[in-house]
């Protein structure tokens, strides 16, 4: 039974360039989050999405970021034009449909992460 | 402003002995607390998880406690083994959005 599968897992890019991070959830999840974590921080939600709509992007910045959980295939986390500051390692994570069963609900999967490095 | 806090960056404790990780928060709305593990070059582990109508929930050698009138909650781990050692994160959300908030994490670290 896979788990979570982010690739790539390291990606290097220069300033002013795209950045696309992919995400497959776990069989039987329709639930994706994404999340970023800079050095020496926590995990900060950016947004959560369901096949074909993105239900909450209160995380994400307003400009270069983008997400999209198409109908078929994985989900895209795509950064445009990235800066230094962008350099971080974004996790993916999915939960079931209804994971309201047997009181687990927002029990999330997390995968290995993309660490995104901008030169 | 920093919902969830983690104040102790790092805890040593020696094998067998017992851990305890901290964690306050100050969103009244959370009602559903987990805590992950993470290894490095890793994603989060879930571990466990309580619900706000619950004081403690138990796994086999993980403990969660909830204070709510304090606010605060705590992961006891016992007996400790040098395999618990990695950076733990408190995360909570409401049941109305999905998203965890999380902490900032207690690298923890068990000597043999």
């Amino acid at each position: 039974n896979a788990g979570v599968m982010q690739n790539p897992r390291h990606l290097v890019r220069r300033r002013g360039q795209e950045a696309r991070l992919r995400c497959s959830p776990m069989k039987g999840h329709s639930h994706v989050y994404w999340y970023r974590q800079l050095p020496e921080e926590g995990l900060k939600f950016m947004v959560y999405l369901q096949k074909e709509n993105i239900i909450d992007e209160s995380g994400m910045p307003k400009e270069r970021f983008s997400a999209e959980f198409p109908k078929e295939g994985p989900s895209i986390l795509r950064i445009q034009q990235v800066v230094r500051g962008d350099s971080a390692a974004y996790f993916c994570a999915s939960s079931p449909r209804n994971d309201l069963q047997a009181g687990k609900y927002n029990e999330q999967f997390f995968g290995p992460g993309t660490r995104l490095t901008v030169l | 402003d920093q919902q969830v806090k983690q104040n102790s960056p790092s805890l040593s404790v020696q094998e067998g002995r017992i851990s305890i990780l901290n964690c306050d928060y100050t969103n009244s709305m959370f009602d559903y607390f987990l805590w992950y593990k993470k290894y490095p070059a890793e994603g989060p582990t879930f571990l466990i998880s309580i619900s706000s109508i619950k004081d403690k929930n138990e796994d086999g050698r993980f403990t969660v406690f909830l204070n709510k009138s304090a606010k605060h909650l705590s992961l006891h781990i016992v007996p400790s083994q040098p395999g618990d050692s990695a950076v733990y994160f408190c995360a909570a959300s409401q049941s109305s959005a999905r998203q965890l908030t999380f902490g900032s994490g207690t690298q923890l670290t068990v000597l043999p």
